[in-house]
């Protein structure tokens, strides 16, 4: 079974901290997301990135920046958290040619206070 | 991008069949439709995807009508389990992203 982790389930951090967020997965996966969800917005897509070092912005990159060194690990970054931020942060990974197929994470529930 | 309309909640009770029906008017040539599951506290998953006419896997079934306008997911005889949020997604090739809506939130009571 493919495995997507994420560092932390719940999070709580202060405003304008530096937060990192990581993800890792064990299938060796070309393709990494970071979506955030909130209630009664469905998923939005922050970030993703198709191969090492190589990212694209999504729909909501502001206030986000993200890293991908090694295959297997992507990070998202919030350089200076705020209250906004709060929020589900979920993590995906896929094959390059099944992008459809996209395997999640738990998330991690990031708190700004 | 194919928008796509869905309803926002839906009741059932066990051991009924619910039928969530998505509509992608605009739907491309190439797009396929996908559908995802989410249960409380956890990552989407994914559960089917098709073109045309019909898919059935393990977990539910796709009915796609011949103009692919709309789509319709079918869980068989559900249960307690598959309260969950169902979201429907148009995809095609050459896009780098899936774009989620609200999805339809599945409530099954006993």
């Amino acid at each position: 079974d493919v495995k997507v982790t994420q560092s932390s389930r719940y999070l709580v951090k202060r405003t304008g901290e530096k937060v990192f967020l990581e993800c890792v997965q064990d299938m060796d996966h070309e393709n990494m997301f970071w979506y955030r969800q909130d209630p009664g917005l469905g998923l939005r897509l922050i970030y993703f990135s198709y191969d090492v070092k190589m990212k694209e912005k999504g729909d909501i990159p502001e206030g986000y920046s993200v890293s991908r060194e090694k295959k297997e690990r992507f990070s998202l970054i919030l350089e200076s958290a705020s209250t906004n931020q709060t929020s589900m942060y979920l993590c995906a990974s896929s094959l390059s040619g099944t992008l459809y197929e996209q395997y999640f994470g738990p998330g991690t529930r990031l708190t700004v206070t | 991008l194919a928008k796509t309309t869905q309803p926002i909640s839906m009741d059932s009770y066990e051991g009924q069949e619910v039928n969530i029906t998505c509509s992608h008017n605009n739907i491309a040539t190439n797009d396929y439709i996908t559908w995802y599951q989410q249960f409380p506290s956890q990552g989407p998953r994914f559960i089917i995807q098709g073109y045309k006419t019909k898919v059935t896997n393990e977990v539910a079934s796709l009915f796609i009508p011949a103009d692919r306008k709309s789509s319709t997911l079918s869980l068989p005889r559900v249960s307690l389990s598959d309260t969950a949020v169902y979201y429907c997604l148009v995809f095609g090739p050459g896009r780098r992203a899936l774009t989620f809506g609200s999805g339809t939130r599945l409530q099954v009571q006993p």
